[in-house]
């Protein structure tokens, strides 16, 4: 039973462009929607992450939107760059559990020159 | 330099060998975790430790074992691998805290393969 769904599975995109990557989970008890970024070779890193009382939330070029109503939370890099190539997770968790993480499939971004 | 190293790398092995790979980490966490990532799947939890011998399964738990003797430690047993584990293996360790969240620190990854 996959909990957490991500799209797409690989992305391309320009240099300058906006790459969006969506999840969607199923447990309406999950509060704590995390983004991981993994470069080859590497562990997944936490990237940006966001509650369910806020709607938006941006850290550089990194925003995730949420809508709890749908049960949806999306990845948005703005002016993405070449060093931005690699692979994106979506995860979700309950706060209070956040060691019990649940990810979604995987992104694999490529930001061309 | 605060990390997580897990030991070896890299590992093949034959069918039922017995192995332990090994996860160490220096921030004094209390939580760690052992997960698999697969094409497709994403990473999935294999096994979670509290803190010093409380452990619990995770989504996969099969076919390992795990044990938290010091807090420092979290090592991953395969008492009798299998191909179906192939698979790229991490450790990851988190703080406790009160109400807030923190983050998960993940190892470098451990590439195994069983023939």
């Amino acid at each position: 039973q996959q909990q957490v769904k991500q799209s797409p599975q690989s992305l391309i995109v320009q240099k300058g462009g906006i790459s969006i990557i969506n999840c969607a989970y199923e447990n309406t008890a999950f509060d704590y929607f995390p983004w991981y970024q993994q470069f080859p070779g590497k562990g997944p890193a936490l990237l940006i992450a966001i509650r369910p009382d806020v709607s938006e939330k941006k850290e550089g070029r990194f925003t995730i939107s949420f809508n709890k109503s749908a049960k949806q939370f999306s990845l948005h890099i703005m002016d993405s760059q070449p060093g931005d190539s690699a692979t994106y997770f979506c995860a979700a968790s309950r706060m209070d559990s956040s060691y019990k993480l649940i990810f979604g499939s995987g992104t694999r971004l490529l930001v061309r020159p | 330099e605060a990390q997580v190293t897990q030991n070896p790398r890299y590992l093949i092995t034959v069918t039922g060998k017995k192995l332990t790979v090994t996860c160490s980490q220096n921030m004094n966490h209390e939580y760690m975790s052992w997960y698999r990532q697969d094409p497709g799947l994403g990473l999935r939890q294999i096994y979670y430790s509290m803190n010093v011998e409380v452990t619990d399964k995770g989504d996969v738990p099969e076919g390992y074992k795990v044990s938290r003797k010091e807090k420092r430690n979290f090592p991953l047993i395969l008492e009798s691998p299998s191909p179906n584990q192939t698979s790229l293996y991490f450790c990851a360790s988190s703080a406790a805290s009160g109400s807030w969240v923190e983050t998960q620190y993940f190892g470098p990854g451990t590439r195994l393969l069983v023939l």
